[in-house]
């Protein structure tokens, strides 16, 4: 069966500071990962997916994400933090089979401050 | 194109009462599914249809939930009778194609059962 663990429920950084939340997926077939950013009173909104390819995937806002099979890791970067960027951040995972459900980690909420 | 839109954003009810959510998908999306978070869980699936077929009700947590999705356009998730632990985030979320690197979630109903 499919998990994910995010680890640290709440990362605080400065405005400026590297971001960096890391998630690690469990799966017996390659999988496919995501990053979803939910701001506050509204909808999961993508941020980046990995499905094949290039390893380094680029999402919206600057932020990036790196698929290691070695480490079974998938953590969310961005090299300068934003006041913009406080919200929670969603791990996911799901098999490469159309249809199938996403997994998702517990969330981590990202505070910045200034 | 507007996007998934879910109403009411905010429930509260008292137990043992019924409530229905309503999910209306992005225009032309076959695919439709439903998602919840219960307080300091996982975001978890509940339900997927295709049209105005069950694809996969897999996690339906019990028979007091009822999903409906009418000439395969919006659908309705019904809770009857609701009790405390179904309070939560219930999300939905739709795509053109099966498959999970295609969602637009909406906003998200809050349901709270006092």
């Amino acid at each position: 069966a499919q998990s994910v663990t995010q680890l640290g429920s709440h990362v605080s950084v400065s405005e400026g500071a590297l971001v960096l939340l890391r998630c690690n997926y469990s799966s017996s077939v390659p999988p496919y990962l995501f990053w979803y950013v939910q701001y506050p009173n509204q909808g999961l909104q993508l941020l980046l997916k990995y499905t094949t390819g290039a390893t380094l995937v680029k999402g919206i806002n600057g932020f990036e994400a790196e698929f290691k099979k070695s480490e079974t890791s998938f953590h969310l970067t961005k090299p300068s933090a934003h006041m913009s960027d406080a919200a929670e951040y969603f791990c996911a995972v799901s098999d490469n089979q159309a249809g199938t459900a996403l997994i998702f980690g517990k969330g981590t909420t990202l505070s910045v401050s200034s | 194109e507007a996007g998934v839109t879910q109403f009411p954003s905010h429930s509260v009810i008292e137990k043992g009462q019924t409530v229905t959510l309503r999910c209306d998908p992005i225009s032309g999306h076959d695919n439709l599914y439903w998602y919840r978070r219960v307080m300091g869980k996982e975001i978890k699936f509940l339900l997927h249809f295709v049209k105005e077929s069950k694809q996969d009700e897999s996690g339906m947590p019990n028979n007091r939930f009822l999903a409906e999705r009418t000439g395969g356009t919006y659908s309705t998730l019904k809770v009857q009778p609701a009790e405390l632990e179904d309070s939560g985030v219930y999300f939905c979320a739709s795509s053109p194609q099966p498959g999970s690197y295609g969602y637009t979630f909406g906003s998200g109903t809050r349901l709270t059962v006092v």
